[in-house]
């Protein structure tokens, strides 16, 4: 069973517009939730990350809705560009159990 | 500051056959993983270390699957007879504490067994 679901595989919009990336997770002990950029032939890297006593964090054009409620999050992008277009993978770790458990992801194609 | 490197690149292998991967963590990182990534998944965690000690090994298939980390440094995760369902990508992270820091990946070794 999956703990972490990212329910749309791809995803694809305009340059220019807001990206909206959902993410939802069943365990109630998750307290930590990042999201990772992967670009193809390459590792995943830190893109942003939340804590559950927040319900939102923004970097830029990037932002974390969280809604702990819920048991879900949602990553936006904001203008996006065509260099956005990657694979964005939601994760989250309980406490001090150092251990990320991965979402399959989303590929987001952004055209121009 | 160097990155986390990984060798080979690229591996193809008849099943049955064995296979290495190597990982150079960033410098000063104390927490090194290996994960594996099928193609169009997220990575799946097999192993973690801190220092020389394996914290966590429970998802290695340990009949076929071997990791060492001798000096707390690099690493090396081994695959005795390879399947076709060990193709995938193998990832390498480190992380610089032992909190839920931020885990930096090397660009993985891409595995395809015949």
């Amino acid at each position: 069973q999956q703990q972490v679901r990212q329910s749309s595989q791809s995803l694809t919009v305009w340059e220019g517009e807001t990206a909206i990336l959902n993410c939802s997770y069943e365990n109630s002990a998750f307290d930590y939730f990042p999201w990772y950029q992967q670009f193809p032939g390459e590792g995943p890297a830190l893109l942003i990350a939340i804590r559950s006593v927040s319900d939102k964090k923004e970097d830029g054009r990037f932002t974390i809705f969280f809604n702990k409620r819920e048991k879900n999050l949602s990553l936006h992008i904001k203008d996006s560009q065509p260099g956005d277009s990657a694979t964005y993978f939601c994760a989250a770790s309980a406490g001090s159990n150092y251990q990320l458990i991965w979402g399959s992801g989303t590929k987001l194609i952004i055209k121009p | 500051e160097a990155g986390v490197t990984q060798s080979p690149r690229y591996a193809v292998l008849q099943e049955g056959q064995a296979v290495s991967f190597w990982c150079d963590p960033i410098s000063g990182h104390d927490t090194l993983y290996w994960y594996q990534q099928p193609r169009d998944q997220g990575p799946q965690l097999l192993v973690y270390f801190r220092d020389e000690a394996v914290i966590d090994n429970s998802q290695l298939p340990s009949d076929r699957f071997s990791a060492v980390r001798p000096k707390g440094t690099n690493s090396t995760l081994k695959i005795q007879s390879a399947k076709q369902g060990d193709t995938a990508t193998y990832l390498c992270a480190s992380s610089p504490g032992t909190g839920v820091d931020t885990q930096y990946f090397g660009p993985g070794t891409r595995l395809l067994v015949l």
